[in-house]
């Protein structure tokens, strides 16, 4: 079985700081994708990035970066330099082949709240 | 190019009645989710459609949801008799296929209110 834990129900980072959410995942399968979305009170899901088990470096995009620990399960997303807009809820997700069934698994997800 | 759409965005109902919730896909994703989200909480997976195959329904939480997907590209979700504890935001996501690295894209959903 697959499984997402995020353990920070809520976070909070002052402007133009740096800040680290936590992700832990289990799973089986040795290949698999973890994902991690922004979701703003409008409630849309933003795609972020994403990070491959095989992929030898950690995956940037901007001021997101994934902080991919394979023998620790952990990937972390590091948003660097905080702005007023990163305030949202975060969610990391897993996709792997498990069973056939490739159903990603989100996480509960953690409250970001950056202060001025 | 145009992300996914759902519509309507909001829809308010009466207890017992039956609600269609539609999703348009991002051209060319042959993956097609369905997921709910009661308030302040995660995501909920309900259904997913790819390509041709027979849609995954293990999410479905009663056999008064249900979903279709025509000609590979647009999806519907019908509530049946609806309940209160229907209340939730829908949300639709599409991918280009079901490997593990393809990303899911989402709609900006509909807020489903049941009174």
């Amino acid at each position: 079985a697959q499984k997402i834990t995020q353990t920070q129900p809520g976070m909070f980072v002052q402007e133009k700081e740096a800040v680290t959410l936590d992700c832990t995942y289990d799973t089986s399968d040795p290949s698999y994708g973890l994902f991690w979305y922004k979701q703003p009170s409008s409630g849309e899901m933003i795609f972020l990035i994403y990070q491959g088990s095989y992929d030898q470096q950690n995956a940037t995009e901007g001021r997101y970066s994934l902080n991919f620990q394979k023998a620790r399960k952990s990937a972390n997303l590091v948003i660097s330099a905080s702005q007023l807009g990163d305030s949202a809820m975060y969610f990391c997700a897993m996709r792997a082949a498990s069973g056939g069934s490739y159903i990603p698994t989100f996480g509960r997800g953690t409250s970001l709240i950056v202060h001025p | 190019g145009a992300g996914v759409s759902q519509s309507p965005s909001n829809k308010v109902t009466e207890k017992g009645k039956d609600v269609e919730l539609r999703c348009d896909p991002i051209s060319g994703h042959t993956a097609l989710y369905w997921y709910r989200q009661s308030l302040g909480q995660g995501l909920e997976f309900l259904i997913y459609f790819q390509g041709n195959s027979a849609p995954d329904k293990s999410g479905l939480p009663s056999d008064r949801f249900s979903a279709e997907r025509t000609g590979g590209s647009v999806s519907t979700l019908t509530i049946q008799r609806t309940q209160q504890e229907d209340s939730a935001v829908y949300l639709c996501a599409s991918s280009r296929d079901i490997h593990v690295g393809d990303t899911q894209y989402f709609g900006p959903g509909t807020r489903l209110t049941v009174l």
